[in-house]
């Protein structure tokens, strides 16, 4: 069973110009996460969707972070315009489905390392 | 707020020697709980998680946890440890008040084992 694909694994940007990651989840994985970890800390929930609804996004920027998961499979997190504090590893995760209850282990990506100079 | 701490940053070790990591969180309510596991180049594993049943769990490698739920701690043990075992490892918490499978991540412990 492939795992959950994620591209790019890197990314270096300047501050103010925007980037976009994406994101494949294990296939039939209802429930797809992305999390942000800032280097010495534990990943923090940026948006949960179920499906292609947004279940929780109350931690995400959202005057300048957004993201999509238009068919409910794979899904796109943008940051526009970025800053530094943004610098960080982004990850994503899938389950097989939480609103079912069938499944809320999270499997996770290899992420995508973000710098923002 | 809801939170998870983990009490040791960095731990050293040398083969064989026990393992013992901390984890509490930060009030009661009904919790699903997982340790995480990130070897370095690797991306983040499920080492093992408790739901209900039995408060001591194991999972792979040889690990096993405790939930002590009058302590709200769900700590990581292997009696010895391999120099395989250098990682990054990570306790979560899912409050099912939620309702959305969120979790809640420690800081994390680097634990390094020397040969």
């Amino acid at each position: 069973e492939a795992g959950v694909a994620q591209s790019p694994r890197y990314k270096i940007i300047e501050k103010r110009q925007s980037v976009a990651f994406w994101c494949n989840p294990i296939s039939g994985h209802a429930t797809l996460y992305w999390y942000q970890q800032i280097l010495g800390q534990g990943p923090k929930l940026l948006i949960q969707f179920q499906n292609n609804g947004v279940v929780d996004d109350s931690q995400l920027p959202k005057d300048r972070f957004s993201a999509e998961r238009l068919k409910g499979v794979d899904s796109t997190l943008k940051i526009q315009p970025a800053k530094l504090e943004d610098s960080a590893v982004y990850l994503c995760a899938s389950s097989l489905n939480v609103a079912a209850g069938t499944g809320i282990e999270q499997y996770f990506g290899p992420g995508t390392r973000l710098t923002v100079t | 707020a809801q939170s998870v701490s983990q009490h040791n940053h960095h731990v050293i070790l040398s083969e064989a020697a026990s393992l013992e990591l901390g984890c509490n969180y930060s009030y009661g309510g009904t919790v699903n709980l997982f340790w995480y596991v990130q070897y370095p180049g690797q991306h983040l594993q499920l080492l093992l998680k408790y739901f209900s049943g039995d408060p001591l769990v194991k999972g792979i490698k040889g690990f096993e946890a405790e939930f002590i739920k009058s302590k709200f701690s769900f700590n990581l043990r292997k009696p010895s440890v391999q120099w395989s075992d250098t990682a990054e490892y990570f306790c979560a918490v899912n409050w099912r008040s939620s309702n959305t499978g969120k979790l809640i991540f420690g800081q994390g412990t680097t634990l390094q084992v020397k040969p």
